[in-house]
């Protein structure tokens, strides 16, 4: 069974630039997760979609981060315009429908802002 | 969510039990124990979960007291790839907010040494 998939795995921007991260969950879950890493700290659920429903979005700065998930399958999350505390490990999760059950994560997509 | 207590560090000798504590004196009654672990650079790992009973896997035991206020994550023959941190989590009830979010605090730094 292939995994959860992310890319690009590493960023580097300016600040004030855009980036856009994408994820492709794992074929027939319905639920995917956004979540944000700052180094040496756990992660930080950003927004949680059921198939292409917002579940939770409340820890997402809406000023600057949005996503999508057309069609309930993959997803993408921006940043616009970038700031230098948005260096960070950015994790895509997915979990079958229920809530039950674990969460499988991808590698993540490593952002510097410079 | 109820919060959790974990040390911040724990050393294991290749071979021997790892056993991992975790406290969540605030746990409800509907609320699941929830262990994952995070590889250096990795994404996060879902290891095991319970509610009441103790729990196992093909790569865990998951302890949880009778009054469920705290547990124990065993892994019976720790190897040098078990080196991670170590994350506890309650996860929120259906029908809040909160509906199956995961709220990942410090962890515990496992290190097993040869």
């Amino acid at each position: 069974e292939a995994g959860v998939a992310q890319s690009p795995r590493y960023k580097i921007i300016e600040k004030r630039q855009s980036v856009a991260f994408w994820c492709n969950p794992i074929s027939g879950h319905a639920t995917l997760y956004w979540y944000q890493q700052i180094l040496g700290q756990g992660p930080k659920l950003l927004i949680q979609f059921q198939n292409n429903g917002v579940v939770d979005d409340s820890q997402l700065p809406k000023d600057r981060f949005s996503a999508e998930r057309l069609k309930g399958v993959d997803s993408t999350l921006k940043i616009q315009p970038a700031k230098l505390e948005d260096s960070a490990v950015y994790l895509c999760a997915s979990s079958p429908l229920g809530l039950v059950g674990g969460q499988f994560f991808g590698p993540g997509t490593r952002l510097t802002v410079l | 969510d109820a919060k959790t207590t974990q040390p911040t560090s724990m050393d294991c000798a290749e071979g021997r039990a790892a056993n991992l504590p975790c406290n969540h004196s605030t746990i409800s009654g509907n609320e699941y124990v929830y262990w994952y672990r995070q590889i250096h650079s990795q994404g996060p790992q879902y290891i095991i979960h319970g509610l009441k009973n103790n729990e196992t896997n093909e790569m865990a035991s998951l302890i949880i007291t009778e009054d469920r206020k705290s547990s124990t994550l065993i892994l019976p023959h720790a190897t040098l790839r078990d080196t991670a941190v170590y994350y506890c989590i309650v996860r929120g009830s259906a029908g809040g907010t909160s509906y199956g979010k995961l709220t990942f605090g410090q962890g515990t730094i496992l290190t097993v040494h040869p």
